[in-house]
């Protein structure tokens, strides 16, 4: 199982651009997770999903962000435009339904807003 | 979600036992409790849950007092690796996502 994967592991954007960030959960999980960590703010829980559905997105920071789920194997978090402030590391993670062994993170995305 | 609290920081040596206590005095009776590791530029990783008394796993033990209001979750003979900032989360099995506080920074040293 080659775990959750993220991409891209870095992506430096000038302000004002588009920004994606893909994931691909654990085949056989039912629940993707989008976090963001800051060093003042710490780990925040953005938006998850339930079998490919949005279930809590009030962690989302404005308009500009969105996300996506179209199947059960991928997810998409879309900055757009980005800003300086959304610099960050963003994590995806996933779990089953009995989330007896808790959540399994990815790598992140170190996103750098220039 | 009941909020957890557990120490900013915590020293220890090489070899030596660390224990790191959590409190959650208004845990709910279908909250589970649940320890994350986090290294320098790497993903939270589980560690180890439980619902009352004691669990061991082969990377920690987790102690949960009958009223469940704490919990101590304890890395035996801890090494210079062991340096990570650990969480401590409820969950229930509702379908409600795990929010992260602060945790607790352990440093390691020889």
């Amino acid at each position: 199982d080659a775990g959750v994967i993220q991409s891209p592991r870095h992506e430096v954007t000038e302000m004002g651009q588009e920004v994606t960030l893909r994931c691909k959960p654990i085949s056989g999980h039912n629940s993707l997770f989008w976090y963001r960590q800051t060093m003042m703010r710490g780990l925040e829980l953005l938006i998850y999903f339930n079998n490919n559905v949005p279930i809590d997105d009030s962690g989302m920071p404005e308009d500009r962000f969105s996300a996506k789920m179209p199947n059960a194997s991928f997810s998409t978090l879309k900055i757009q435009p980005s800003e300086p402030r959304d610099s960050a590391v963003y994590f995806c993670a996933s779990s089953s339904s009995s989330r007896v062994d808790g959540y399994t993170f990815g790598s992140g995305t170190r996103l750098t807003v220039v | 979600l009941a909020k957890t609290t557990q120490p900013i920081s915590m020293d220890s040596y090489e070899g030596q036992e660390v224990n790191i206590t959590c409190s959650h005095n208004n845990i709910a009776t279908n909250d589970y409790i649940t320890w994350y590791q986090q290294f320098p530029s790497q993903g939270p990783r589980f560690i180890i849950q439980g619902y009352k008394t004691k669990v061991t796993n082969e990377v920690a033990s987790l102690f949960i007092p009958a009223d469940r209001k704490s919990s101590t979750l304890s890395l035996p003979r801890v090494s210079l690796s062991d340096t990570a900032v650990y969480y401590c989360l409820l969950y229930n099995q509702a379908g409600t996502a795990l929010i992260f506080g602060k945790g607790t920074t352990l440093s390691v040293s020889s």
